[in-house]
């Protein structure tokens, strides 16, 4: 059974960058593809991006494009998303979600991690 | 982009009612639509990928249905343990989105 766990939460100030990460268990990272979410006030479920490790590439949702980055570490079996230039708006609980290599439906999902951005 | 609608955007119903939450697709999907549940505090969890195909292990009370840019989530008899957050997803082509969520409660 593949199982996530996220860093924990982090005060970060506005203007900064943020490193969450997701270890995972269960299964080589190859096997997968992992998303990351957040919730956001009043718009339900914001997707950051989706990364596939056996190739190594990412795509990221327009509205974060240039500013977050997913990348993964098949030696320790993690993968992280990076976001920067982060605004009060960053502020939300981030979570990983593991999906099928080819596929796009979110069956196990990290604990969540609280990001807090402010001054 | 895809965008999802879902309605409405809370409930409130009494145990052992039938609960119907609707997802509409801006476009046109095929069947590429999943559903999943949000407890507070809690991660979501997938209830539905491929529009009807049920988490195994979840109670048979929950169902999907729907085609296109029209999908329902059936909850056939409300239980306590339902109440939570509802998002449709849909995987047509990148980028992922979610609908705003359908927030159930007991009344």
């Amino acid at each position: 059974q593949v199982h996530l766990v996220q860093s924990g939460a982090d005060v970060k100030k506005p203007g900064s960058s943020v490193r969450v990460s997701c270890k995972v268990s269960g299964g080589p990272l190859d096997d997968f593809s992992f998303n990351w979410v957040r919730p956001a006030p009043g718009q339900g479920l914001e997707w950051l991006g989706r990364f596939l490790p056996i190739l190594g590439v990412a795509y990221y949702g327009p509205k974060f494009q240039g500013r977050v980055t997913i990348t993964g570490d098949k030696a320790t079996n993690t993968v992280y998303m990076d976001l920067n230039s982060l605004t009060s708006e960053d502020t939300a609980v981030y979570y990983c979600a593991k999906a099928e290599r080819a596929g796009y439906y979110l069956d196990i999902w990290g604990q969540g991690t609280l990001i807090t951005v402010s001054s | 982009d895809v965008q999802l609608t879902q309605s409405p955007s809370s409930l409130s119903a009494s145990i052992g009612d039938r609960v119907t939450i609707t997802c509409q697709a801006s476009l046109h999907i095929k069947d590429s639509l999943n559903w999943y549940q949000m407890k507070p505090g809690t991660a979501p969890e997938l209830l539905i990928s491929d529009v009807s195909k049920l988490k195994p292990g979840l109670p048979p009370r929950f169902s999907g249905g729907g085609y296109g840019t029209h999908f329902t989530l059936t909850i056939t008899s409300l239980q306590a343990e339902d109440i939570a957050t509802y998002y449709c997803q849909h995987y047509h082509s990148l980028p992922l989105t979610f609908g705003g969520g359908t927030k159930l409660e007991i009344k």
